[in-house]
Parts: C-alpha cells; sequence; structure tokens
C-alpha cells in the first residue's frame, strides 16, 4: 500500500501566486486532515475533513481552501501565496472507527514563498 | 493556555540512561492520548497510545493521568538511534482533529 501520498514533496511559489497541494490516501481512510509545521511552532491544524463532503476549519485555516470531493483525495488550495505560508505541510488520514490509533501522515511538502 | 503543552527540551543524555517526558492538555473532554516520533525533517510516526492504565513498549512506558491531565513517556536505557522530538498528542470527540503539542527534543550521545 502506498499509504498516504502528498505531491510535490518541494516547490517554490513567488507571492501572489495560487497553487494546490495534493493529498492521496489509499486505505479508505474516512478522516484526512492538513498540518503547517513551523520551526519552534509544532503542528498547527489548517483544515480536517470527517468524510467525503465534509470539511471544517482548523487553528490556522486563512488563506487555505480546501475540498473533499472523494474519500481518496483531500487537496490543499493556496489562494495567494505569502511568505508567511513558508512552511512544511503535511497530510495525515486515519479510519473512523480506528480514530483511537493515530494518524497516518504522508511525507509531506516543503514550500517556500519568496 | 495552549491545549497540548510540553517540555521543549533539549534533552541531552548519555546511551543508557532513563529520560522522561512530561505533557499536560487543556481539554479536560479528550479522549485519546498519543506519543509520536518525528526525526529531522520526516513525517511524525505514531510511537505508542497511551491508555488510563499506563501501558508499556519494549523500552518505553507511557503513562496518563487524568484528573491531573498529564501524560508521560519514559525511555529506558536509551539508545542513540532514540534522538529524535517526541510530540505529545491529544484527540477529542470521534469527528475532531488531534492535537499536537510542540515536542520534545531528544539527543542521546555515545
Amino acid at each position: 500500500n502506498a499509504g498516504v501520498t502528498q505531491t510535490p514533496k518541494f516547490q517554490v511559489l513567488k507571492t501572489g501566486q495560487s497553487m494546490t497541494l495534493q493529498c492521496a490516501q489509499d486505505m479508505n481512510h474516512e478522516y484526512m486532515s492538513w498540518y503547517r509545521q513551523d520551526p519552534g511552532m509544532g503542528l498547527r491544524l489548517i483544515h480536517y475533513s470527517v468524510g467525503a463532503g465534509i470539511t471544517d476549519q482548523g487553528e490556522v485555516p486563512n488563506g487555505y481552501n480546501v475540498s473533499r470531493s472523494t474519500t481518496e483525495d483531500f487537496p490543499l488550495r493556496l489562494l495567494s501565496a505569502a511568505p508567511s505560508q513558508t512552511s512544511v505541510y503535511f497530510c495525515a488520514s486515519s479510519h473512523r472507527d480506528s480514530y483511537n490509533y493515530g494518524y497516518t501522515f504522508g511525507s509531506g511538502t516543503r514550500l517556500t514563498v519568496v | 493556555r495552549k491545549e497540548v503543552e510540553q517540555d521543549p527540551g533539549p534533552f541531552n543524555v548519555p546511551e543508557g540512561a532513563t529520560v522522561a517526558f512530561n505533557c499536560t492538555y487543556s481539554n479536560s473532554a479528550s479522549q485519546s492520548f498519543f506519543w509520536y516520533r518525528q526525526d529531522c525533517r520526516k513525517e511524525p510516526k505514531l510511537l505508542m497510545s497511551v491508555y488510563s492504565s499506563g501501558n508499556e513498549d519494549g523500552r518505553f512506558t507511557a503513562q496518563l493521568n487524568r484528573a491531573s491531565q498529564y501524560i508521560s513517556l519514559l525511555i529506558r536505557d536509551s539508545k542513540l538511534s532514540d534522538s529524535a522530538t517526541y510530540l505529545c498528542v491529544v484527540g477529542g470527540q470521534a469527528g475532531t482533529a488531534l492535537i499536537f503539542g510542540k515536542g520534545t527534543t531528544l539527543s542521546v550521545s555515545s
């Protein structure tokens, strides 16, 4: 199994550009989440989804959009990139029934906005 | 008050040492508890779940005190390969996302 796949692994954007970070899982997990990780800040929740068609905001949602049209995919859209969005982005997933068993993470996308 | 708080460290210990990490959480309704390990520039990986009765996995022992809203991780006989950042993670009811602490950095030296 591929698990949770994130693309791209690295990306450099210019301020004002838009892009989509892709996240796909092949484990039929209901729950999917996006986190960003910055030095000294830990992992902060951006958006999450408990199933197809259902999304909710996390701690730092401004500047990001998500949608969940299928169980497998949970893309994160940067609407107009800003240097403050330079970060490492992690996508994670879990089964609803195995929520108590934690998340499986993708390997991350390292984004630099110049 | 942050939802999940950890001492950031770093903890610098020699091989063979015993080291303990502590974590507190603010939401008394929290229902699931974990320790994750994160190596430099890698994704977090689940180390172990934490149960009210306490649980052990080899050299690792996790404890949960719901009354004090306190979680701990004890590592015995530290190995060089234990060097990493350890994240305390707390979850609420089903349908809510996991909340991560900022992590505690451990460096084990020979």
